[in-house]
């Protein structure tokens, strides 16, 4: 069974950092590019990062570069988001999610986890 | 490229055959895939390639279109149909762009 088990989310205050992790199990983690997808309260979906599964390339949304960096441990098979110069806009849960190797469903996110919530306020 | 979902609100009852559809900016052939939400819970992909059900998605879904225009139509509405559902265009990629969501709701 595929699992993505987001953690460390928290109530913070603007300017500061925060690493969300992703742990996952059941499907070949080094052979998936993975994503972190956002939703803040009420709203629509919205990309934040993604890395390829060897880790040799990362991708950021404009508003997040660089304050926020992706990374992967495949020996570990999990996922890390730090997150640094947090503003009130980035509060929303945060979800991983896994592409799907191959051409047949190539960019979409298959695999997800629950989110976490990430608060930053004053 | 901009997705533009339509309606963003949708009240139907069981039984119903209803269609949601997702308007590209441009062009982008047939990459495009369509997510449920149900609150508080992750997406999960349904449809991909346009028309494509991924595994384990009723039959009763199923998407159509090509170019710029796309629907995502269920032929008889279940009460565990009751969700938010996205669209996503896989054209060209990043940045990965969503529609902005069709709440459909009991009527």
């Amino acid at each position: 069974e595929v699992q993505l088990v987001e953690s460390g989310g928290g109530l913070v205050q603007p300017g500061t950092s925060l690493k969300l992790s992703c742990a996952a199990s059941g499907f070949d983690f080094s052979r998936f590019a993975m994503s972190w997808v956002r939703q803040a309260p009420g709203k629509g979906l919205d990309w934040v990062s993604t890395i390829s599964g060897s880790g040799g390339n990362t991708f950021y949304a404009d508003s997040v570069k660089g304050r926020f960096t992706v990374s992967r441990d495949n020996s570990q098979t999990t996922l890390s988001l730090q997150m640094n110069s947090l503003r009130v806009e980035d509060t929303a849960v945060y979800f991983c999610a896994g592409h799907p190797p191959g051409v047949a469903a190539a960019g979409t996110f298959m695999y997800w986890g629950q989110g976490t919530l990430v608060a930053v306020s004053s | 490229i901009q997705l533009t979902q339509s309606p963003s609100f949708l009240s139907a009852s069981v039984g119903d055959r209803v269609t949601i559809t997702c308007r590209a900016s441009q062009g982008i052939n047939n990459y495009l895939a369509w997510y449920q939400q149900k609150p508080g819970k992750a997406p999960r992909l349904l449809i991909y390639a346009a028309s494509t059900l991924q595994n384990g998605v009723p039959s009763r879904f199923s998407g159509s279109g090509s170019g710029i225009e796309f629907t995502l139509t269920i032929s008889s509405l279940q009460p565990d149909d009751f969700a938010t559902y996205y669209c996503q265009h896989l054209y060209n990629y990043p940045p990965y762009i969503f529609g902005q969501g069709t709440k459909l709701d009991i009527k």
